[in-house]
């Protein structure tokens, strides 16, 4: 079975600092991985995927992420934050056929 | 990219009455699509899977009976929440992958709160 965790429901960052979002995950087979961004009452948003080939991969909103196989990571970042990322963040894994497993969430707050 | 448009995005029902959620791809055709609940402050839980032309498969733990899927077209899904009680109050989620699956998109979806 395929697990998603995301370390820590809260962070708190300043604005302009480094925003750093961890998730890993378990799985027999390497998955699709993906970030998705929450506002209060609105559906998902795509921020950005890992399917295959460059394990360095380039978001919306200035968000990237690297997969890391041996660490079984896929860790969100920014280097810059700004108040308006203030939002929930979702990541989450596919083995194929599009079922997504999500991690449980990390609420980004953004201080100035 | 893709747009999945899902209505209402709020309702309130009286308890022991259903509610139906739709959720269309506007822009691509979905033979598949996804139907979650996500409780306050927690992560969005697969519910079920909906499928084009056939019945939809739940997830361990799901009333199929209770939560009614139609996925009449290759265009629309319906959720119905039958005889609505509060605990059903909840914030659901429809999603539909695009053809490859390597990404699905997401409806806005839909506050219920049952009174």
């Amino acid at each position: 079975a395929q697990s998603v965790t995301q370390l820590g429901s809260h962070v708190s960052v300043s604005e302009g600092a480094l925003v750093l979002l961890r998730c890993n995950y378990s799985s027999s087979v390497p998955p699709y991985l993906f970030w998705y961004v929450q506002y209060p009452n609105q559906g998902l948003q795509l921020l950005l995927k890992y399917t295959t080939g460059a394990t360095l991969v380039k978001g919306i909103n200035g968000f990237e992420a690297e997969f890391k196989k041996s660490e079984t990571s896929f860790h969100l970042t920014k280097p810059s934050a700004h108040m308006s990322d203030a939002a929930e963040y979702f990541c989450a894994a596919t083995g194929g056929g599009n079922k997504l497993t999500f991690g449980t969430g990390t609420q980004l707050k953004v201080e100035l | 990219g893709a747009v999945v448009s899902q209505h209402p995005s709020r309702v309130i029902c009286k308890s022991g009455t259903s509610v139906k959620i739709e959720c269309r791809s506007l822009d691509f055709q979905a033979t598949t699509m996804f139907w979650y609940r996500q409780f306050p402050k927690q992560s969005l839980m697969l519910m079920a899977t909906s499928n084009e032309g056939s019945k939809a498969t739940y997830e361990q733990g799901v009333e199929k009976d209770k939560f009614l899927i139609n996925h009449a077209s290759l265009t629309l899904s319906t959720l119905t929440v039958t005889s609505a009680h509060p605990e059903d109050s909840s914030f659901y989620i429809c999603s539909a992958p695009t053809t490859g699956n390597t990404e699905a998109f997401f409806g806005q979806g839909t506050r219920l709160t049952v009174v």
